[in-house]
């Protein structure tokens, strides 16, 4: 079955330091999004992204945080200025429709600790 | 605004034993229901999903759930646990108007017994 891959595994960073964190959806899927997981706590929507534009975003997903498509295969998720908070995994996902239903393949995260 | 409730972060079953995960939904709208596992160190897989039809869904693996309106819940359950079973299980509700976003539970950690 085909994958999302997201590199790297782990990132440890010190507060106030940029991370990019990076994932490769699958080939042919439009729609990409970004979840994540703090410790112990539910699985939260951060933001989606289609046609090269964000079309949804949660409240989580301030001006610390930012997505691009710098080419045709990657997808990142940017942290500006880290705070101890944004420690957590974090999930790429993607899927080929925009509709919530349809089957969204996940990666197996980055677990990012920031100290 | 959507959520679910999943009741139980740890839930053990002994191996052959019946598997029930329990989540309850809070939605405005008729919601679409999924379930997703997630195995160490890997990333989150669909087990199953109810979006119309049939109350009772199969996902892969064995595993069904029951979409139950006047309950508000859709619980996962298998007959017969197999070791291969434990993992983290995620109920996850999502809006059918509101598409690009599902919002899931804090999540089951299954263990299986031998």
């Amino acid at each position: 079955e085909p994958e999302v891959t997201q590199t790297p595994s782990h990132q440890v960073t010190q507060m106030g330091q940029e991370v990019i964190l990076r994932c490769v959806p699958i080939s042919n899927h439009l729609y990409f999004y970004w979840y994540r997981q703090i410790l112990g706590q539910k699985v939260e929507f951060l933001v989606s992204f289609y046609n090269n534009e964000i079309s949804e975003k949660s409240e989580i997903f301030d001006d610390q945080f930012s997505v691009e498509r710098p080419d045709g295969s990657n997808f990142t998720l940017k942290i500006r200025s880290t705070k101890l908070e944004d420690s957590a995994m974090y999930f790429c996902a993607s899927s080929d429709s925009g509709t919530g239903w349809e089957k969204l393949f996940f990666g197996s995260g980055t677990q990012l600790s920031v100290l | 605004a959507q959520s679910v409730t999943q009741l139980g972060s740890h839930v053990s079953v002994s191996e052959g034993a019946l598997v029930l995960l329990r989540c309850n939904y809070s939605s405005s709208v008729p919601p679409y229901l999924f379930w997703y596992v997630q195995y160490p160190n890997q990333g989150l897989q669909l087990l199953l999903k109810y979006t119309t039809g049939a109350t009772l869904v199969k996902g892969i693996n064995g595993f069904e759930a029951e979409f139950k309106k006047s309950e508000t819940s859709f619980h996962l359950t298998k007959p017969s646990a197999h070791m291969s079973d434990a993992a983290e299980y995620f109920c996850a509700v999502s809006d059918p108007g509101g598409y690009q976003k599902v919002t899931f539970g804090t999540g089951t950690k299954l263990q299986v017994i031998p």
